[in-house]
C-alpha cells in the first residue's frame, strides 16, 4: 500500500549536535517530496522540497534533505542543532499519479536538550 | 511574505452544531485545500478546490462537509452538523499551481463537546 513511514516517534540530541530525521515511502514513482515543521501551537511551516535535479536540497533555518531512489528515502538533516529547533517535523509526499494532496507521515517529535 | 491565514484561532461549538472555519489563501494563489489532524494522529488530507469547484475530496469528506469561494480572498469549510469525532486541527493551505508545494496556515482547533 502507498504510505510515508517516519520510523522515529520521538528525537532527542543535544544542542550542537547533528541530526538525522528519517522518511521512507511507498510509492510505484517518485513523488514530490517536502518536509515540513509544526511549533507548538503553530502551523506547518515548510522547510524542503524535491521535484527532480539534485537530491540534496537546502531548506531554510539550515536545513538539508537527501532524496535516495534506491532507498525510497528523504532524510532530514542537520549538522549543528539550535534549542530553537524543538518541535515536529513531518515528512510529506505528493504522489502526482494519485492526484494533488499531500500525504503525511506520522511526524517525529524533536526534543533538544542543552 | 504573503501567508495563509485562517480563523478562528479556536472554535467550541456542540454536537449537531453547524460550524464555519475561514482560511484567506495567499492572493496569487489558485489552489485552495483543507486537511485535519486529529489529535495525536497524522495530518490528513480532506478536500481540494480549483476554479470554483472541488478537484478531490477524500472519504472523509462526506456530505456533512461543503466548501465555498464565497468571495475573492476567502475560503470556507463548513460541517453542518457537527460530531464529537469532528474535533480536531484543520488546517487551510493553498499553491500557485497544480503540484506546486503548499503553503498552510495556522490552523482552527474545533472542539465539538
Amino acid at each position: 500500500a502507498q504510505s510515508v513511514t517516519q520510523p522515529d516517534i520521538h528525537i532527542t540530541v543535544s544542542e550542537g549536535a547533528s541530526l538525522e530525521l528519517r522518511c521512507n515511502y511507498s510509492y510505484g514513482a517518485t513523488p514530490y517530496l517536502f518536509w515540513y515543521v509544526q511549533s507548538p501551537g503553530q502551523g506547518l511551516q515548510l522547510l524542503l522540497k524535491y521535484f527532480s535535479g539534485d537530491t540534496l536540497v537546502q531548506g531554510i533555518k539550515g536545513f538539508e534533505a537527501e532524496f535516495k531512489r534506491s532507498q525510497s528515502s528523504f532524510n532530514l538533516r542537520k549538522p549543528s542543532v539550535h534549542w530553537s529547533d524543538a518541535a515536529e517535523y513531518f515528512c510529506a509526499v505528493l504522489p502526482m499519479e494519485y492526484g494533488n494532496k499531500l500525504v503525511f507521515g506520522a511526524g517525529t517529535i524533536l526534543r533538544v536538550k542543552s | 511574505e504573503p501567508e495563509v491565514t485562517q480563523t478562528p484561532s479556536h472554535q467550541v461549538t456542540q454536537m449537531g452544531q453547524e460550524v464555519i472555519l475561514r482560511c484567506v489563501p495567499i492572493s496569487n494563489h489558485l489552489y485552495f485545500y483543507w486537511y485535519r489532524q486529529i489529535l495525536g494522529q497524522k495530518v490528513e488530507f480532506l478536500v481540494s478546490f480549483y476554479n470554483n469547484e472541488i478537484s478531490e475530496k477524500s472519504e472523509i469528506f462526506d456530505d456533512q462537509f461543503s466548501v465555498e469561494r464565497p468571495d475573492g480572498s476567502n475560503f470556507t469549510l463548513k460541517i453542518r452538523s457537527t460530531k464529537l469525532e469532528d474535533s480536531a486541527m484543520y488546517f487551510c493551505a493553498s499553491s500557485e499551481l497544480e503540484g506546486n508545494e503548499q503553503y498552510f496556515g495556522p490552523g482552527t482547533r474545533l472542539t465539538v463537546t
